[in-house]
């Protein structure tokens, strides 16, 4: 079945440091979604990539799609303690049978 | 707006016995999904509704089971409970099914807490 996979498991950052997470498919997906759940929270939507390639921009926050549709990536750019939480990728299959979850990556902020 | 609200929030059980979880949409939101989260194994899909049909279902064992009315609330019920199934369980509703447009934004509740003594 479809794998959904995450690197890293868990970051730990200095507060102004740069932040990367990777997000790899085992199979083409039709969208990526990215979450963030901050410590005793619910996952809330961060944004949707569709189109190969494509990059997208929220603040400090940098979001791209694969060519291939089949991996992803998150970059925060000067971390604040605010960005503390676990950021997951999400994705459904082309067929959009499955809608499956990364293990997410864990990022902590040291101020 | 209101957001997707789940009820009850907290729940203890003992195993063998079985459990009902409730969860409301947002306004408007026709689709709703179940995920059960754990430290180690993450977010796992257990299902998506819309329109009070189950149109995905991921890996769980048939003692998981849901249903939707036709206001768009859904309920999941866990039937025989074991030890395992001590999770937190979160529902996600979006404004509609989304394969056929491509797009989709999951709006998450809180959860419901479920533990199995």
């Amino acid at each position: 079945g479809q794998q959904v996979m995450q690197i890293p498991q868990y970051q730990h950052v200095q507060e102004g440091e740069d932040f990367t997470t990777y997000c790899n498919s085992s199979t083409t997906l039709s969208n990526i979604q990215w979450y963030k759940q901050r410590p005793g929270g619910h996952p809330v939507f961060l944004i949707q990539l569709v189109k190969s390639g494509e990059v997208k921009k929220q603040k400090r926050l940098t979001f791209q799609f694969g060519e291939a549709k089949k991996n992803s990536s998150l970059h925060i750019t000067a971390t604040q303690t605010t960005d503390v939480g676990t950021y997951f990728c999400a994705g459904r299959d082309n067929y959009g049978q499955n809608f499956v979850f990364g293990p997410g990556t864990r990022l902590s902020v040291l101020p | 707006k209101a957001g997707v609200t789940q009820t009850p929030r907290y729940l203890i059980k003992t195993r063998g016995q079985q459990v009902t979880l409730s969860c409301s949409p947002i306004s408007g939101h026709r689709s709703v999904s179940w995920y059960q989260q754990t430290p180690g194994q993450g977010l796992q899909f257990l299902f998506e509704y819309f329109s009070e049909t189950q149109r995905n279902k991921g890996n769980f064992p048939g003692r998981f089971s849901g249903r939707q009315f036709s206001n768009s609330r859904s309920e999941m019920n866990v039937s025989t409970l074991e030890l395992g199934d001590s999770a937190l369980y979160l529902c996600a509703s979006s404004l509609e099914f989304i394969q056929d447009r491509g797009e989709e934004k999951l709006f998450f509740g809180s959860g419901t807490q479920l533990s199995v003594l």
